[in-house]
């Protein structure tokens, strides 16, 4: 029973490099979301899909792409890695909008050197 | 800009005692209220509100929404050292599909 399943779980990088998150999941959902979580921030969203095909920018884009090229997947990529980008990256789905609750990924854990 | 915004960020209490978590929002078109359950990896779901006056509940957790203050609670009571964790309040807003927005999460800590 996956669920949301994310890979790496633990990355480290220089600035500079690039580097791209993965996120599966099995319950055939539509929404698809990427999330970072910083200490006392909360969780702040940097992009989302309604479907394969289709990505839209959240709260904080800057330095992040994403692609949805299968249903399942949702990709997120950093081109040129900052320390400000040292975080905890959750992928999130869900069946549709208006139904609320999102099934999180266990987290990716970056560290931008 | 929508907002959500938890009290207090963090608490600590002795096992037994009954806790209210708060979180109140300034949203555009508000469509639901959850509070999610972290612990040390992905949070989990507790509870979705959508009507005010309903009262949500699940053991000894239970949640209510007020629409007209915009503030919604979580209770726990009996506490028990498993429940410490961040607790996560997020609402469902807008016309679109752009997600929940978060509180910044309240830390529990629940000391035997």
């Amino acid at each position: 029973n996956a669920g949301v399943t994310q890979t790496p779980k633990f990355r480290v990088l220089k600035t500079g490099q690039s580097m791209t998150l993965l996120c599966a999941q099995d319950m055939n959902h539509e929404y698809m979301y990427w999330y970072r979580q910083d200490p006392g921030m909360g969780l702040r969203l940097i992009h989302y899909s309604v479907g394969e095909g289709t990505t839209a920018k959240g709260e904080v884009p800057d330095g992040y792409n994403v692609s949805r090229l299968k249903k399942q997947n949702f990709l997120l990529g950093l081109e040129s890695a900052a320390p400000s980008q040292t975080s905890v990256y959750f992928c999130a789905s869900s069946y549709g909008s208006h139904t609320g609750e999102l099934f999180f990924g266990e987290g990716s854990r970056l560290t931008v050197l | 800009e929508d907002k959500v915004v938890q009290s207090p960020l963090s608490l600590v209490v002795h096992e037994g005692d009954t806790v209210t978590l708060n979180c109140s929002y300034e949203v555009t078109n508000f469509r639901s209220l959850l509070w999610y359950k972290q612990e040390k990896k992905a949070p989990t779901f507790l509870f979705m509100l959508t009507s005010s006056g309903i009262e949500k509940k699940s053991g000894r957790l239970s949640s209510i929404l007020d629409k007209k203050e915009l503030f919604s609670i979580l209770n726990i009571t009996a506490t028990q050292t498993g429940d410490s964790a961040i607790y996560l309040c997020a609402v469902e807003a807008g016309w679109g599909a752009d997600g929940l927005t978060f509180g910044k999460g309240t830390h529990l800590i629940i000391q035997p």
